[in-house]
C-alpha cells in the first residue's frame, strides 16, 4: 500500500527556533512536494522536488528551505521559526509525468505546527 | 496564470439529500482533473481523477463527478449523503506551467461539506 509518512503529527516551537520536517515515501515516486494548508487559503505550494539534490520553489517559498538527499525523504527547513508560519504542513509524492505519471499525489498525514 | 475555483466555502446538508461541489478551472489546454478529500486531522486522499475517455468518473463510495470541457468545470455529485461524509473537499488540476512537466497540481480553495442527521 501506498505511504507518505510525516515525523510529527504536532509540533509546538518557539520564536527564532530551527525547525525540521522530514517526509518520507516508500513508492520509489521521482516528486516530492511540501504544502502548508491554512482556513479559507486551502493548499499553497512551497518547495518542490522532481530528484534527489533538485529542489524548486513553489508559490510561497520565503521563510522556508528543503532537502533532498535521498530519493524517499524530503525535509523542510524553517531557518528561524516566526508565528506566521503556524500552519498544517503537508507532504505529498507522485510519479514523474514524464515515467507515466498521472500527476496524481499521494499525502502524508499532515504536521500541524505552532510557533509561539 | 491557471486557477480553480471552487464556489462555495462550505455546503451544508441533511442526511439522505442530493449533494453538488462545484469546481471550475481556467485553461485552454487539455488538463488532468481530481478531488481530494480531508477528513478532520488527516492528510488528502484521492477521491476520484479524471485523466481522459469517459466524462463521468465514478468512486467506491458513491460520488462521481462530470468533466465538461465547454463549461471548463469538474462538478462533484452525490446523489444520497452520509454523516461520515462529512469533510473538506478539494478539486485540482494539472499544472501546466514549464509545460507540464514537474507534475505539480494547482488546488482549489476547499469546500466544507457538513452533513447533519
Amino acid at each position: 500500500d501506498v505511504k507518505v509518512t510525516q515525523s510529527s503529527r504536532y509540533l509546538v516551537k518557539r520564536t527564532g527556533e530551527k525547525v525540521f520536517l522530514e517526509c518520507v515515501q516508500d513508492m520509489d515516486h521521482e516528486n516530492m512536494f511540501w504544502y502548508r494548508q491554512d482556513p479559507g487559503l486551502g493548499l499553497r505550494l512551497i518547495y518542490f522536488s522532481y530528484d534527489v539534490k533538485m529542489k524548486e520553489k513553489g508559490d510561497i517559498p520565503e521563510g522556508y528551505s528543503v532537502s533532498r538527499e535521498k530519493k524517499e525523504r524530503f525535509s523542510l527547513i524553517l531557518e528561524s521559526a516566526s508565528t506566521n508560519q503556524t500552519s498544517m504542513y503537508l507532504c505529498a509524492s507522485s510519479l514523474w509525468s514524464g515515467t507515466g505519471g498521472s500527476y496524481e499525489q499521494y499525502f502524508g498525514p499532515g504536521t500541524r505546527l505552532t510557533v509561539t | 496564470a491557471q486557477s480553480v475555483t471552487q464556489l462555495d466555502s462550505q455546503v451544508p446538508v441533511f442526511e439522505e439529500a442530493p449533494v453538488e461541489l462545484r469546481c471550475n478551472y481556467s485553461s485552454s489546454v487539455s488538463v488532468y482533473l481530481f478531488w481530494y478529500v480531508q477528513y478532520p486531522n488527516q492528510g488528502l486522499q484521492l477521491l476520484l481523477k479524471y485523466l481522459s475517455g469517459s466524462t463521468l468518473v465514478e468512486s467506491i463510495n458513491g460520488f462521481e463527478a462530470e468533466f465538461n470541457k465547454s463549461q471548463t468545470s469538474f462538478h462533484l455529485r452525490k446523489p444520497s449523503v452520509h454523516i461520515s461524509d462529512t469533510a473538506e473537499y478539494f478539486c485540482a488540476v494539472s499544472d501546466l506551467r514549464n509545460g507540464g512537466s514537474q507534475g505539480n497540481l494547482i488546488f482549489g480553495k476547499g469546500t466544507k461539506l457538513s452533513v447533519k442527521p
